[in-house]
């Protein structure tokens, strides 16, 4: 069965600062995607960013990153200049069943930005 | 609001009542989830749509449980003789291939509470 593990329940950052969160998971799957999703306290999770496990080259959307190491099974993200509206749950998640790539999440870390 | 909505976005509700949640994902998502979140832990797969045709049941969608997604646009996630472990919050979300990837969007769930 796919897993995912968010070892860090909680991490706090300095404003500005740079901080990273920790995900590893494990799957079958011979091709999958690899999501970090952002929950702030509204609930509504958003996408921070996505990763095709195919691709060596790791993704980058303006401040946030990935440290995507397959053979390890890990899917780290990198926030650099930490914002007050960083602040929220991250889970990470990869995808199962190629077709209808449902989402399999960790269980979150939750993440404070201090001013 | 273009997003995917969710209603009621709270329900409180007696054991052994039945209660019914809608969602409307964005238009031209063909895909549909729902997800369930209880407190602390990440969304779990309930169940899926292409269209309106129910793909996928997760084994956590009891027989109490039942979805629609009649004429493939708004869905249904409906909960006879509801327990108190039914608390949870309720996600929906709707998905978009982006370069390979299918991408969910999330709406902002339904809170459930079963007294």
């Amino acid at each position: 069965a796919q897993t995912v593990t968010q070892s860090q329940p909680e991490m706090s950052v300095q404003e500005a600062e740079t901080v990273t969160l920790s995900c590893t998971y494990d799957t079958s799957e011979s091709d999958y995607y690899l999501f970090w999703y952002k929950q702030p306290p509204s609930r509504q999770m958003i996408l921070v960013i996505r990763q095709e496990a195919y691709k060596q080259q790791n993704a980058t959307e303006n401040r946030f990153s990935v440290n995507f190491q397959k053979a390890a099974k890990s899917f780290s993200l990198k926030i650099s200049d930490s914002q007050l509206g960083d602040a929220a749950m991250y889970f990470c998640a990869t995808t199962i069943n190629q077709g209808a790539q449902k989402l399999v999440f960790g269980q979150g870390t939750r993440l404070t930005i201090n001013p | 609001d273009t997003g995917v909505s969710q209603n009621p976005r709270h329900k409180i509700t007696k054991r052994g009542q039945n209660v019914t949640f809608r969602c409307d994902p964005i238009s031209e998502h063909n895909r549909l989830y729902w997800y369930r979140q209880t407190l602390g832990q990440g969304p779990e797969f309930l169940t899926y749509f292409q269209n309106e045709a129910q793909l996928e049941k997760s084994r956590l969608l009891s027989d109490r449980f039942s979805a629609e997604r009649p004429k493939g646009s708004f869905s249904t996630l409906e909960i006879q003789r509801t327990e108190q472990g039914d608390s949870a919050m309720y996600l929906c979300a709707s998905s978009l291939v982006f370069g390979g990837a299918r991408v969910a969007f999330f709406g902002q769930g339904t809170r459930l509470t079963v007294v």
